[in-house]
């Protein structure tokens, strides 16, 4: 069955480097895409970017200049790096299947990673 | 960017009562989606392409909708829908939640 599944540090100081993994079972990366989105706690959701089945990138334009998301296929893994962290970066990270064309969705989440921003 | 704007923010509803839960868009969308989140939990979809159930997803949810205006509905409210409804759009960049309604039981 499909698996998704986040990972990473739990706390990061302010303005360095967030690094996240999001490890795929029951799918391949050539062929699936893949999307980073986070919750700041007691909040709601916002959509950060996507990793198309063809290795394509679209980012949200908010955080566009501090994010990068790419992929190893071989380890089915995507990864999300964001730069310049502030307090208001703190939130749980899902990553998320999307799915469809003409109607699309995100279908599978992973369980969410929690990052906190603090020294 | 698509603002969704989601009514009520909060609302309670009685065991047996019907809810409509709304999304307005600030520019025309082809379809939406409906995620359901329970507290502590990733959102679940609910509601895909505006009006087709998720797999598991109880037929007393029901999804409509075109253009600006999207809603959700449930025909008769139980306990177990106690969370909050997310609207999704994925029509145009950056793909846009609501800022989701908080749905409680009397």
């Amino acid at each position: 069955q499909v698996q998704l599944k986040e990972s990473g540090p739990g706390l990061v100081q302010p303005s360095q480097t967030l690094s996240l993994t999001c490890t795929v079972s029951g799918l391949s990366l050539t062929s699936n895409s893949v999307s980073w989105i986070r919750q700041p706690p007691g909040k709601g959701l916002e959509w950060m970017g996507v990793i198309w089945s063809n290795g394509g990138t679209d980012y949200n334009s908010a955080i566009k200049s501090r994010l990068s998301i790419s992929r190893d296929t071989s380890k089915s893994q995507v990864f999300l790096k964001m730069n310049s962290l502030q307090t208001e970066d703190t939130a749980m990270y899902f990553c998320a299947r999307i799915i469809g064309t003409t109607t699309a969705y995100f279908d599978y989440w992973g369980q969410g990673v929690m990052v906190t921003v603090s020294s | 960017e698509i603002v969704l704007t989601q009514s009520p923010t909060t609302m309670a509803a009685s065991p047996g009562e019907k809810v409509t839960l709304n999304c307005l868009a600030s520019s025309s969308v082809s379809y939406m989606n409906w995620y359901q989140q329970k507290s502590g939990a990733s959102p679940k979809l609910w509601i895909y392409g505006t009006s087709n159930l998720a797999s598991g997803v109880p037929n007393r949810f029901s999804g409509s909708g075109s253009g600006t205006s999207y809603s959700l509905t449930i025909s008769s409210m139980e306990a177990e829908d106690v969370a909050t409804y997310y609207c999704l759009q994925l029509s145009s960049y950056p793909f846009t939640f609501g800022s989701g309604t908080k749905l409680e039981i009397k």
